[in-house]
Order: structure tokens, then C-alpha cells, then sequence
């Protein structure tokens, strides 16, 4: 069964650059037909879309985000990552890494999220 | 994008007793070439991820108890707990995969 687990640092400051990198293990990234994606959950509000990858494919992402956004693919490591630029307090969430089965699809496997905070 | 509302944003069910939570889409999410209504709903329990329950309004994924149930179409959708057990206390979200970029309601949090 396929695990993804989400790390990076907990705390960046105001209009510096997220990362986190989501590794892969007991599947491929390059095998089969998924959707790696990146989402986040500020405290106490719904779920966000960031964006995606695909197995063999360009990223596509959310408008809402799309300038600051950059989601990768590090294929012998099996891991993809997410950058996001700019960061403000409210990019203050949860973020998670998960997979897709398709296009339109619903997210059948879950990293465990990781906090990240936008403080100075 | 899409907008989904869930209704009520908390409920609290007895031990044994029924619990539904509703889940509105602000378009239809019935795809007519395939008959499929595009909508996952997903249960989070306090520290960690959300779990994938129903995928295609009423599909039950693989180990999810039977006590769970999904009903609905085009707009107006309903998860169903039949009989309330204490490991079902978490927050539970409907999620539409029609249009991207795919989109969440706010949750319901079901306690006892």
C-alpha cells in the first residue's frame, strides 16, 4: 500500500519561499495513472486545492495560486515537492501531500500533514 | 469554482442512533454521459488525514464499514451513519471532483 509523507520546515518568514517535499514509498511515481497532489487546510477552514503532477506529465494548478506555485517531480528519490513564493500569515495551514487517481478523482491515499507557520 | 456547503456544521448523535450530514454543490455534479455524480466524502479524526469513506456519491471504498452510507444527485447529497459508534466521532467532508480545481466543504463535526 502506497505512503506518501510530507517534510520541510515548520516556520518561514513573511515573503520568503515554502518548501516541502512529499516522499513516496511502496509505489512508484512513474508507475500507473495518478495525480500527485499538494493541498492545505488553514486552521479551522476547508481543505485547498494547491495543485498537481501527473505520473508522466506537467503540473497544473490552482488559479487562485497559480503565480506563486511550483509543484516537481524527483524521480530517483520518488518524492515530488511543492515551492510557493511570497508567503504571507495566510498561508499559515496544514499541508498535505496525496494521491489521485485520475484527472477527476477523488484522494485515496494521505500524507499525515505537516504545519507550517508564516511568522517572522 | 465550484462551492460545496454542508449542513449542520456540527451534530451531536447518541450511541446507536442515525446521523446524516448534508452537502450541497453550487452546480450539478452529475456527469450525464457516464451517470456519474462526481462527489467523495472523506471522515478526519483529530492528528491525522482525512480517509477517503464513499467515492461516486455512494460508492463504499474498500474497509469502510457498512454502517456508512452515500446518497444524492446532481446537487443535494447526504452521508449517512446508521448506527453511531464512538470511533465515528471526527469531522466529515464532501468533496467534488467534477471540475478542477477540485473543492471541499467547510466539514461537519459529528460528536456524541
Amino acid at each position: 500500500q502506497v505512503q506518501l509523507q510530507e517534510s520541510g520546515p515548520g516556520l518561514v518568514k513573511p515573503s520568503q519561499t515554502l518548501s516541502l517535499t512529499c516522499t513516496v514509498s511502496g509505489g512508484s511515481i512513474i508507475s500507473g495513472s495518478y495525480y500527485w497532489t499538494w493541498m492545505r487546510q488553514p486552521a479551522g477552514k476547508r481543505l485547498e486545492w494547491i495543485g498537481r503532477i501527473y505520473t508522466s506529465g506537467g503540473p497544473h494548478y490552482n488559479p487562485a495560486l497559480k503565480r506563486r506555485v511550483t509543484i516537481s517531480r524527483d524521480t530517483p528519490k520518488n518524492q515530488f515537492s511543492l515551492k510557493l513564493t511570497s508567503v504571507t500569515a495566510a498561508d499559515t495551514a496544514f499541508y498535505y501531500c496525496a494521491r489521485a487517481g485520475g484527472v477527476t478523482s477523488w484522494f485515496d491515499s494521505w500524507g499525515r500533514g505537516t504545519p507550517v507557520t508564516v511568522s517572522s | 469554482d465550484i462551492v460545496m456547503t454542508q449542513s449542520p456544521d456540527s451534530l451531536a448523535v447518541s450511541l446507536g442512533e442515525r446521523a446524516t450530514i448534508s452537502c450541497e454543490s453550487s452546480q450539478s455534479i452529475l456527469y450525464r454521459s457516464d451517470n456519474n455524480n462526481y462527489l467523495a466524502w472523506y471522515q478526519q479524526k483529530p492528528g491525522q488525514p482525512p480517509k477517503l469513506l464513499i467515492y461516486w456519491a455512494s460508492t463504499r471504498e474498500s474497509g469502510v464499514p457498512h454502517r456508512f452510507s452515500g446518497s444524492g444527485s446532481g446537487t443535494h447529497f447526504s452521508l449517512t451513519i446508521s448506527s453511531l459508534q464512538a470511533e465515528d466521532v471526527a469531522v466529515y467532508y464532501c468533496q467534488q471532483y467534477f471540475n478542477t480545481p477540485p473543492t471541499f466543504g467547510q466539514g461537519t463535526k459529528v460528536e456524541i
